[in-house]
């Protein structure tokens, strides 16, 4: 059974740091993996996806990496400011008889102070 | 283009009563996910369906249950609410199966008594 594990589980940090999540996944034969922002009591916004081919994908202050053989992914948030305060989650697709269900991480609860 | 929607936003029950939420995915897409999210055990896969039929569940128990209609919008019925059904209920849908981009709606909050 796939484990999601994502560290550290909450962050705190004033504006202007740059902040590296880090997301672990038990079984490496992955479909891709994907991270998502939530903000309070929200649905959660897509950030970006790696397929298992891939090693990172990039979407302005965003970049993903993946190391499927090791099982680890990071998303890395350069020049972080106040707006980027949300939960942000780690999900893994892996195949289950084809259907390819996501497999999400606890999340890491950011805070961005001013 | 709308987004994913769900209804109610909001929901207080109490214990034993019975429970229906709805989704209305995005225009085109015919699979629509129900998660489950309870706090601080992250998100939990519930039902999947596609083309109206129910293509795979996870490991909740039968009164959770639901059902997609004709034009792939859905529903999702809890009977015999429990405290641990508190949570936020969030829906999904994709242009088809498989590993097709999930696009997820804002949720339903769901307060048992």
């Amino acid at each position: 059974k796939q484990e999601v594990t994502q560290i550290p589980a909450a962050l705190s940090v004033p504006e202007g740091e740059n902040l590296v999540l880090n997301c672990s996944f038990t079984d490496s034969a992955i479909y891709n993996l994907q991270w998502f922002r939530q903000d309070p009591g929200k649905g959660l916004t897509s950030l970006l996806l790696i397929q298992s081919s891939q090693r990172e994908q990039t979407s302005g202050r965003l970049n993903a990496s993946l190391d499927k053989s090791s099982g680890r992914s990071t998303l890395y948030i350069a020049a972080s400011q106040p707006g980027d305060s949300a939960t942000y989650l780690c999900a893994v697709r892996h195949i289950s008889g084809g259907s390819y269900i996501p497999t999400f991480g606890r999340g890491t609860s950011l805070i961005v102070h001013p | 283009e709308a987004g994913v929607t769900q209804s109610p936003t909001h929901l207080i029950k109490t214990r034993g009563q019975q429970v229906t939420l709805r989704c209305s995915p995005i225009s085109g897409h015919t699979s629509v996910y129900w998660y489950q999210q309870a706090l601080g055990l992250g998100l939990q896969f519930l039902l999947w369906y596609d083309e109206g039929e129910e293509r795979n569940r996870g490991n909740f128990p039968p009164r959770f249950s639901g059902r997609q209609f004709p034009n792939y919008s859905s529903e999702l019925n809890v009977n015999a609410l429990e405290l641990e059904d508190s949570a936020l209920y969030l829906c999904a849908s994709s242009l088809a199966g498989g590993p097709s981009t999930q696009y997820f709606g804002p949720g339903t909050r769901l307060l048992v008594l």
